[in-house]
């Protein structure tokens, strides 16, 4: 079955440095994927996606990167800030109106 | 601004009392959609509308109902919580939801079952 799913439930850096959170998914099929960011007690916002044609996507201080012969992709956020603390979901677009959410990483950002 | 609207943020029931919790948006979506989120875990799909048309997903209590009188409003409805029902509903909406349409999501309402 579809699943997405995550390697590491927490992430701490020191503020300024780069952060990468990965995320695995098992449906080749996936063509196209999102990465949300989630604050304590808001609902999940939009970062940035991807579609399967692409193995890169660049946003203002983060990119995702798509490696689809081992199903992985990661986000990178670049400096990273206090306000970049937060859970990061990984969500496939399963077609059928729907998204896959992966188990999320919690990213800590240490002064 | 368009945006989801979810009332209220926090919501109070006793074990077995109905609640109803509200979505809007100003969007103008088609799809609007109910995810049930408890802590420190990923939102899970309850149902979806595209439109008039009720999609459930087929590990959802009976307990979950939800009404979508017009394109702008939908409703979650808890007949009977219980205490594994405290938990964020999360409230989202999608232009047509296919691929390359995200989701919008509301900031939630947080049920606390007594």
């Amino acid at each position: 079955g579809e699943s997405v799913g995550l390697h590491l439930p927490t992430l701490s850096v020191q503020e300024g440095d780069n952060s990468i959170i990965n995320c695995a998914y098992s449906n080749s099929a996936s063509d196209y994927f999102i990465w949300y960011k989630q604050e304590s007690g808001k609902g999940p916002q939009f970062i940035i996606d991807i579609r399967s044609n692409m193995d890169k996507r660049q946003g203002q201080r983060v990119t995702v990167l798509l490696n689809k012969t081992v199903k992985h992709l990661s986000l990178q956020i670049a400096a990273t800030q206090p306000g970049d603390s937060a859970v990061y979901f990984c969500a496939e677009n399963s077609g059928a109106q729907k998204l896959v959410f992966g188990q999320g990483t919690r990213l800590t950002i240490n002064p | 601004d368009a945006m989801v609207i979810q009332n209220p943020r926090y919501q109070v029931t006793q074990f077995g009392k109905p609640v109803t919790l509200s979505c809007s948006q100003t969007l103008n979506h088609n799809v609007m959609y109910w995810y049930q989120q408890k802590s420190s875990q990923a939102p899970k799909l309850l149902f979806h509308y595209y439109d008039k048309d009720f999609n459930n997903e087929a590990d959802t209590p009976d307990n979950f109902q939800s009404r979508r009188p017009n394109t702008s409003f939908c409703f979650l409805d808890i007949r009977s919580p219980g205490l594994g029902d405290a938990a964020m509903y999360l409230c989202a909406t999608s232009r047509d939801g296919n691929r390359g349409n995200e989701q919008f999501f509301g900031p939630g309402t947080r049920l606390t079952v007594l």
